[in-house]
């Protein structure tokens, strides 16, 4: 879902289960995607991206969907681990060969051991 | 490879005084990126250099901030005379390669004006 101000979109599991986080993304011309990871403290981290000629990614543990028709990307974190608690955002390319990102407003995962 | 530097980590300062952070990127990348990250948002581009030149700086609040990258490599951003709404985290982010699009983030600056 969407975030007003300080409120984060938040998802709680339980340590093993699968997690996926959901976002909206505004421009459709947008020619690739990524999901980054921020933990407290720290800059976003890559975990894993996907161009908008494809309509799914696996990495190792991690999957991303790309629906172009609804412009929303997911991303599908198998057997979910504690260390994998962070707040994840997805970028859009919106600069075309400017390659600028714009993020969304990010989603608070949230694991229970 | 070492990743990109970001100084100071912290800053604390009053309202209308001025602030200036230093950023240096992973050695080779052609592309600096400054972003403001207010809490419980996602990073917003501020500016983008492409060696020493810049590419983006629409959403940089210009009669206040201003950012440079004389010799194609660190980069410095200033704010004079610093806001309580300034109160964010400053991200500077590389990207090497032609056509690649990924960004590699330093810790980021928290400032926090009183």
């Amino acid at each position: 879902g969407e975030s007003v101000g300080l409120h984060l979109p938040t998802l709680s599991v339980q340590e093993g289960d699968n997690s996926i986080i959901n976002c909206a993304y505004s421009n459709s011309a947008s020619d690739y995607f990524i999901w980054y990871k921020q933990e407290s403290g720290k800059g976003p981290q890559f975990i894993i991206d996907i161009r908008s000629n494809m309509d799914k990614r696996q990495g190792q543990r991690v999957t991303v969907l790309l629906n172009k028709t609804v412009k929303h990307l997911s991303l599908q974190i198998a057997a979910t681990q504690p260390g994998d608690s962070a707040v994840y955002f997805c970028a859009e390319n919106s600069g075309g060969s400017n390659y600028k990102l714009t993020f969304g407003k990010g989603t608070l995962l949230t694991v229970n051991p | 490879e070492a990743g990109v530097a970001q100084s100071p980590r912290y800053k604390i300062i009053e309202k209308r005084q001025s602030v200036a952070f230093w950023c240096n990127p992973i050695s080779g990348h052609a592309t600096l990126y400054w972003y403001q990250q207010i809490l419980g948002q996602g990073p917003k581009l501020l500016i983008q250099f492409q060696n020493n030149g810049v590419v983006d700086d629409s959403q940089l609040p210009k009669d206040r901030f201003s950012a440079e990258r004389l010799k194609g490599v660190d980069s410095t951003l200033k704010i004079q005379p610093a806001k309580l709404e300034d109160s964010a985290v400053y991200l500077c982010a590389s990207r090497g390669g032609l056509t690649s699009y990924e960004q590699y983030f330093g810790p980021g600056t928290r400032l926090t004006v009183t």
